[in-house]
């Protein structure tokens, strides 16, 4: 089955410094790969995807995700972290095996951006 | 502001009753998703709506159901509810179904079973 794994709850990191939010992946075929942040009592908002191309992904708020095919990874990475992207942030992908429509979510990882 | 609209944003009940959460897609978007989030359970699909029909369901009970209209906007129905419905559940839209098709959240629907 398809799967979504976010190996840290926590990731604890000091303002204007790089920040990684880990997410490794498990599909049939090409994997269709996402990611959102979740801030307190609002929905997920959507961050930047993956579909083909550039393995560097550009998205939102100076997000930048990286795909790894061998390491089977999507890791989330923004260069100079500020206090304000502290939430809930959750990786998704979408396979050939996961029902077709729907998004599979990981566990969601919590980063906490200190001053 | 996604373009997503939910309501209620909160909603108290007693166990044993039912309760219907509404949900207005971003315009044009013909594909409706419900997600179902609680702390022990993570983000758990539950049904999705393309058009009117449904197309692919999650572990949604039996005790719920979903319908999306002809305006396109979606009804998710829970019923005979237990302690254990309480939760946020989320609505999201897209326009396609392809597999790289991001979905937009709403703000979600605090359901509190007591």
């Amino acid at each position: 089955a398809q799967s979504v794994a976010q190996p840290e709850d926590q990731v604890n990191v000091a303002e204007g410094n790089p920040l990684t939010v880990k997410c490794t992946y498990s599909v049939s075929g090409n994997p269709y790969l996402f990611w959102y942040v979740q801030y307190p009592n609002r929905g997920l908002q959507f961050l930047l995807k993956y579909i083909t191309g550039d393995n560097l992904v550009k998205g939102s708020y100076g997000f930048e995700a990286e795909f790894n095919k061998s390491q089977t990874s999507f890791h989330l990475k923004k260069p100079s972290a500020l206090v304000s992207d502290s939430a809930l942030y959750f990786c998704a992908v979408r396979g050939m095996n996961t029902g077709f429509q729907k998004l599979v979510f990981g566990t969601g990882t919590r980063l906490l951006v200190s001053p | 502001d996604s373009g997503v609209t939910q309501t209620p944003k909160h909603l108290i009940t007693a166990t044993g009753q039912r309760v219907t959460l509404r949900c207005s897609p971003r315009s044009g978007d013909l594909s409706v998703y419900w997600y179902q989030q609680s702390l022990d359970q993570g983000l758990q699909f539950l049904i999705q709506y393309y058009n009117g029909e449904e197309r692919a369901k999650g572990n949604i009970l039996e005790r719920f159901s979903a319908q999306q209209f002809p305006d396109l906007h979606s009804e998710l129905n829970l019923s005979s509810l237990e302690l254990g419905d309480s939760a946020l559940y989320f609505c999201a839209s897209s326009a396609q179904t392809g597999l790289g098709t991001e979905a937009f959240f709403g703000q979600g629907t605090r359901l509190t079973v007591v």
